[in-house]
């Protein structure tokens, strides 16, 4: 079955320091990754997708993932933190096996909070 | 280019009711999405418009939800009769056809709660 994992509810990080928002997936065929970022009393806003190619993914506002096939990782990076990057980061997969359907699956969603 | 719209932004139904929830994708979007969040949980899949058909709505809960696409526009997801548990972000999401690894674009989400 198709499943996404963001184990840390929470990330913390100091404005200024790199951060890392990790996801881990399982699919059956290749993967289409995706990142997206809900800020409050906001809808889901696309940041970045993995579908073939380098696995480096540049995307929105700096931010960058990078597609690790043998550890099944698409973990979310940034360099230098933005008080204003404090939201709800989503991962989500779609199983790019011939045949199958459309739908995103998604992680619980990992809070960021960027302390000044 | 306008991105996709979803109307009311909030609603509050008490159980028993029927609620209309109304989404309109970015123009010349062929697939059209709606997902759910409960609270605190993962956000998930209900169904797949290609068009005015469904593709897949594997993901409805039961037939008390009810969804609809008009001439292939835009979409309403009714629940009738709404119960406590069908409170949550309900979000719709529009993509190009055609297009393997094609983008979702989603709307604001209308916020629920059943009382």
């Amino acid at each position: 079955a198709q499943s996404v994992a963001q184990p840390e509810d929470q990330v913390n990080v100091a404005e200024g320091n790199p951060l890392t928002v990790k996801c881990t997936y399982s699919v059956s065929g290749n993967p289409y990754l995706f990142w997206y970022v809900q800020y409050p009393n906001r809808g889901l806003q696309f940041l970045l997708k993995y579908i073939t190619g380098d696995n480096l993914v540049k995307g929105s506002y700096g931010f960058e993932a990078e597609f690790n096939k043998s550890q099944t990782s698409f973990h979310l990076k940034k360099p230098s933190a933005l008080v204003s990057d404090s939201a709800l980061y989503f991962c989500a997969v779609r199983d790019g096996y011939g045949g199958s359907q459309g739908n995103l699956i998604f992680g619980k969603g990992t809070k960021l909070s960027v302390k000044p | 280019e306008a991105g996709v719209t979803q109307f009311p932004s909030h609603s509050v139904i008490e159980k028993g009711q029927t609620v209309t929830l109304r989404c309109d994708p970015i123009s010349g979007h062929d697939n059209l999405y709606w997902y759910r969040r409960v609270m605190g949980k993962e956000i998930k899949f209900l169904l797949h418009f290609v068009k005015e058909s469904k593709q897949d709505e594997s993901g409805m809960p039961n037939n008390r939800f009810l969804a609809e696409r008009t001439g292939g526009t835009y979409s309403t997801l009714k629940v009738q009769p709404a119960e406590l548990e069908d409170s949550g972000v309900y979000f719709c999401a529009s993509s190009q056809a055609g297009i393997w690894g094609e983008t979702q674009y989603f709307g604001p989400g209308t916020r629920l709660l059943v009382l």
